[in-house]
């Protein structure tokens, strides 16, 4: 079964409209993180956020903001009037550093295109 | 600006030609990793190093080799390179492993098997 699920493969918008991007988690643990990383064309994944299972408190940096609910399993990432230069992949990703496992697990990404 | 660094940003061999891809970091973590990205897929973990303690994924072939003769370096080597290793390599670091803490990835190297 998959542990990350991003259920959207890809979203189009037009510039200026409000996007989110959703991600869904399933794990056992009790501690774990999880990440959201953006992948322009030119390929490096680029750290967003990261949290903790702990905290549950939303947090908004800029345009971008996320909404952590674990009584869904969901960590969702919104966009606020969105740029061209937001066209990329965004990957979501779990860590659950107690389980055994060595790194990161990555959804399938969503690509993000935005359109002038 | 403390970074990973990654050369060549694309390379290009022969099938079956041995190749060396570079990946190197001024963060001074403890951990480095290999990742290998094929077109509209996530990145899949090859190994990592925790300083100088390897660990290979249990898929990843054999065709697929790494070293790390200091903290600061990370090779990939791929002995004989196949057409279904074309793809996007990422090297990553992060100060501990287990996912305990965050990776921060370079930009790459595209490879390229004629």
């Amino acid at each position: 079964a998959q542990k990350v699920t991003q259920a959207q493969t890809e979203i189009s918008v037009v510039e200026k409209e409000d996007v989110t991007l959703d991600c869904v988690y399933e794990t056992r643990d009790t501690t774990y993180y999880l990440f959201w990383y953006k992948q322009p064309p030119s390929g490096e994944l680029v750290f967003l956020i990261r949290r903790n299972s702990f905290d549950e408190q939303n947090e908004i940096s800029g345009r971008y903001s996320w909404n952590f609910q674990k009584s869904t399993s969901s960590f969702n990432f919104t966009i606020t009037a969105s740029q061209v230069v937001d066209s990329a992949v965004y990957f979501c990703a779990l860590s659950e550093p107690y389980s055994g496992y060595s790194t990161l697990t990555f959804g399938k990404g969503t690509m993000l295109l935005v359109s002038p | 600006d403390a970074m990973v660094i990654q050369n060549p940003r694309y390379q290009v061999t022969q099938f079956g030609k041995p190749v060396t891809l570079s990946c190197s970091q001024t963060l001074n973590h403890n951990v480095m990793y290999w990742y290998q990205q094929k077109s509209s897929q996530a990145p899949k973990l090859l190994f990592h190093y925790y300083d100088k303690d390897f660990n290979n994924e249990a898929d990843t072939p054999d065709n697929f080799q790494s070293r790390r003769p200091n903290t600061s370096f990370c090779f990939l080597d791929i002995r004989s390179p196949g057409l279904g290793d074309a793809a996007m390599y990422l090297c990553a670091t992060s100060r501990e492993t287990g996912g305990l803490d965050t990776q921060y990835f370079g930009p790459g190297t595209r490879l390229t098997v004629l």
